[in-house]
């Protein structure tokens, strides 16, 4: 099976800053990446899917980039409302998925 | 408009069976599988299996083969998932997940997700 690791585990930032989040797969997966946001008490919402392609409705200070085995979400302005804790996920697999253990962005 | 609507929250005690449904609607329900997710209390998202709405073809996570079974109902547009002989460690959010039929289209992830549903198993 596929495992995906996700550096760092927590992030701590101010609003306005950038964040980088690094998701690297056990073995190539092309660009079958997704990437989620997912809040307290809520389910998770797609962000990135493919690995760069923003899921309608995403505000463009997301993106994604990366291919094969290593993979990054950035945040180019931290926003209020982007404290949360951020998965990857592997789709390359199909139909078996994994998700990365997560990251942790909360404010500084 | 297209959205996932989950049962609500159970409480079972350990050995007992729970069964989730997921009710799809605004979108064609057949053209689309159907995917489970959990998350126990304080930890990551735990992929647990796969279903093609289209075809009834079900993929489960190794772990959890032999207790598990996903099902759907095309007449009414609802989806399920059952988990048996259930233990303290099966106490999570259950969600369900659109994702696409097949290998290609799934490249476009999970989105649209069922509210979650609270299971809790306790003596």
């Amino acid at each position: 099976d596929i495992q995906l690791t996700q550096s760092p585990t927590f992030l701590s930032a101010s609003v306005g800053d950038r964040a980088t989040i690094t998701c690297r797969a056990s073995q190539g997966i092309s660009n079958f990446l997704a990437w989620y946001q997912q809040k307290p008490g809520k389910a998770p919402k797609l962000l990135i899917y493919a690995a760069s392609t923003l899921q309608s409705g995403v505000p463009s200070r997301f993106s994604g980039s990366g291919s094969g085995t290593e993979f990054t979400l950035t945040i180019s302005s931290l926003q209020p409302e982007d404290f949360a804790t951020y998965y990857c996920q592997q789709l390359n697999s199909y139909p078996r998925f994994t998700f990365g253990p997560g990251t942790k962005v909360d404010i500084k | 408009q297209v959205q996932l609507v989950q049962s609500g929250a159970e409480v079972k005690k350990p050995g007992a069976s729970v069964k989730v449904s997921c009710k799809a609607t605004g979108y064609t329900f057949t053209n689309y599988g159907i995917t489970w997710v959990r998350q126990a209390p304080g930890q990551g998202l735990e992929w647990m299996g796969w279903i093609s709405v289209y075809n009834g073809n079900t993929n489960y996570v190794e772990k959890l083969q032999g207790r598990v079974t996903m099902t759907t109902d095309t007449s009414t547009t609802t989806a399920y998932m059952e988990l048996r002989s259930l233990r303290s460690d099966d106490a999570a959010v259950y969600y369900c997940a659109r994702v696409g039929l097949h290998y290609d289209t799934s490249a476009n992830g999970f989105d649209i997700w069922g509210q979650g549903t609270t299971v809790t198993v306790s003596s």
